[in-house]
């Protein structure tokens, strides 16, 4: 009931196309998914959140889509760039505890000029 | 603003000694969080430390310490090293830890290796 799901493994997108990662969860007390961008060499960082009572959330280039009824959420990076090219994670957490965040396993994005 | 520093950045020990890492939050974080990261098991909560008192903890045996300071700054310790604790040792603060999507900000880890 702890886990998140997170597909593909890994992505390769062509510069300018849009990459989408997925995200499944079975815990109903999670409130609040973020998404997390790591580089190689670096911790991961924030890149857009959102909470269960919104569906879309858009920042930029990137978009999180929530369905709370399927337990699913995705990440939508529109014009992909080679600079986007990392890791990205998924993650719950739950509002009781204390910021422990439960990661998916992690998509490796490679954009190709 | 700072960020969340990790010291030393890498380490190499052999099995059966003890390591201890060290973290200092950005400047005003009171919350401390600690994860481990290993190609097989993925990104890990460790534990979670808001003054000085450890409020939550994940699936890791005894061996797998931590501790906060009055200062926020926070060490975590591993004794009797195995070769499966080799990975990336992660801090993360925030200001509260209330959850809520308060954000947490993550340091650039500490590779320990162990041998």
């Amino acid at each position: 009931q702890q886990q998140v799901k997170q597909s593909p493994q890994s992505l390769i997108v062509q510069k300018g196309g849009i990459s989408i990662i997925n995200c499944a969860y079975e815990n109903t007390a999670f409130d609040y998914f973020p998404w997390y961008q790591q580089f190689p060499g670096k911790g991961p960082a924030l890149l857009i959140a959102i909470r269960p009572d919104v569906s879309e959330k858009k920042e930029g280039r990137f978009t999180i889509s929530f369905n709370k009824s399927a337990k699913q959420f995705s990440l939508h990076i529109m014009d992909s760039q080679p600079g986007d090219s990392a890791t990205y994670f998924c993650a719950a957490s739950n509002s009781g505890g204390y910021n422990k965040l439960i990661f998916g396993a992690g998509t490796r994005l490679a954009v190709h000029p | 603003k700072a960020g969340v520093t990790q010291t030393p950045r890498y380490l190499i020990k052999t099995r059966g000694q003890q390591v201890t890492l060290s973290c200092s939050p950005i400047s005003g974080h009171r919350s401390v969080s600690w994860y481990q990261q290993t190609p097989g098991q993925g990104l890990q909560f460790l534990f979670e430390y808001f003054s000085e008192t450890q409020r939550n903890k994940g699936n890791f045996p005894g061996r797998f310490s931590g501790r906060q300071f009055s200062n926020s700054r926070s060490e975590m310790n591993v004794s009797t090293l195995e070769l499966g604790d080799s990975a990336l040792y992660l801090c993360a603060s925030s200001l509260r830890g209330q959850g809520l999507g308060e954000t947490q900000y993550f340091g650039p880890g500490t590779r320990l290796l162990v041998l």
